[in-house]
């Protein structure tokens, strides 16, 4: 059971828009920066997100992250079918020895 | 290209021990951060085990004792060494870098995995 609360499924149709919501606390999300991770099975992880909003080098701009208080959430404007895959949000939290916690993950369906 | 890529998963038995390597390629292993990362059957990411600085190393609570981080420069490779495994041990393992510089940027550079199965 993690930390970091996140729904286990979402779903959209092409061209929409979804949002992902990290639900945590005052000794993690409320104290520091929060990261998404997209995973498509039998690939490698790909960091979407660090530091709240900020977008790697690479990472299509129909993606943005955003924290407010003790709860995070990724966003997917323009919905693409290759946008199916786990979606995680990650940080640290003060009352664990974990270098990096990791919410459930969020099964994103492209219907 | 940075390039991560993980071997040395397997069928196992429970008690057994593997060790899984993790090549690196257009980085360097001794000079960054890494960390492993598993995902078991029909579960998310749980992070496994962190090495830093001067081979400084974390571990989550459900390793401890039993796994160790290491790596060799002459072969550029991260590992893991996993002894006393458990069949809650089974799952895709990752490795990835941690990047830092003014703050965390992330783990920015993942490999594909490579299976373990902990099963008699």
């Amino acid at each position: 059971q993690s930390v970091l609360t996140q729904p286990p499924s979402a779903s959209g149709t092409p061209g929409q828009r979804v949002t992902i919501s990290c639900s945590g606390s005052s000794s993690n999300i409320g104290s520091h920066h929060v990261y998404w991770y997209q995973l498509i099975p039998g690939t490698a992880p790909k960091l979407l997100i660090y530091k709240n909003d900020q977008r790697p080098s690479g990472v299509s701009d129909r993606f943005s992250g955003s924290k407010s208080g003790t709860s995070a959430s990724l966003a997917i404007s323009g919905l693409r079918s290759e946008d199916e895959a786990e979606y995680y949000c990650a940080t640290w939290d003060d009352n664990l020895s974990d270098h990096v916690v990791f919410g459930g993950g969020t099964k994103l369906t492209v219907l | 290209e940075l390039q991560l890529v993980e071997t040395g998963g397997g069928l196992i038995q429970p008690g057994g021990s593997l060790r899984l390597s993790c090549a690196a390629s257009g980085l360097n292993v001794i000079n960054n951060y890494m960390s492993w990362v598993r995902q078991a059957p029909g579960k998310g990411l749980e992070w496994v085990s962190f090495i830093y600085g001067e081979d400084s190393t974390l571990y989550a609570d459900s390793v401890k004792g039993r796994f160790t981080i290491s790596r060799d420069s002459s072969k550029n490779t991260l590992y893991l060494q996993m002894n006393s495994l458990r069949v809650e041990d089974t799952g895709v393992y990752f490795c990835a870098r941690d990047l830092y510089g003014d703050f965390y940027f992330g783990m920015d550079v993942w490999g594909q995995g490579t299976t373990v199965t902990v099963s008699s």
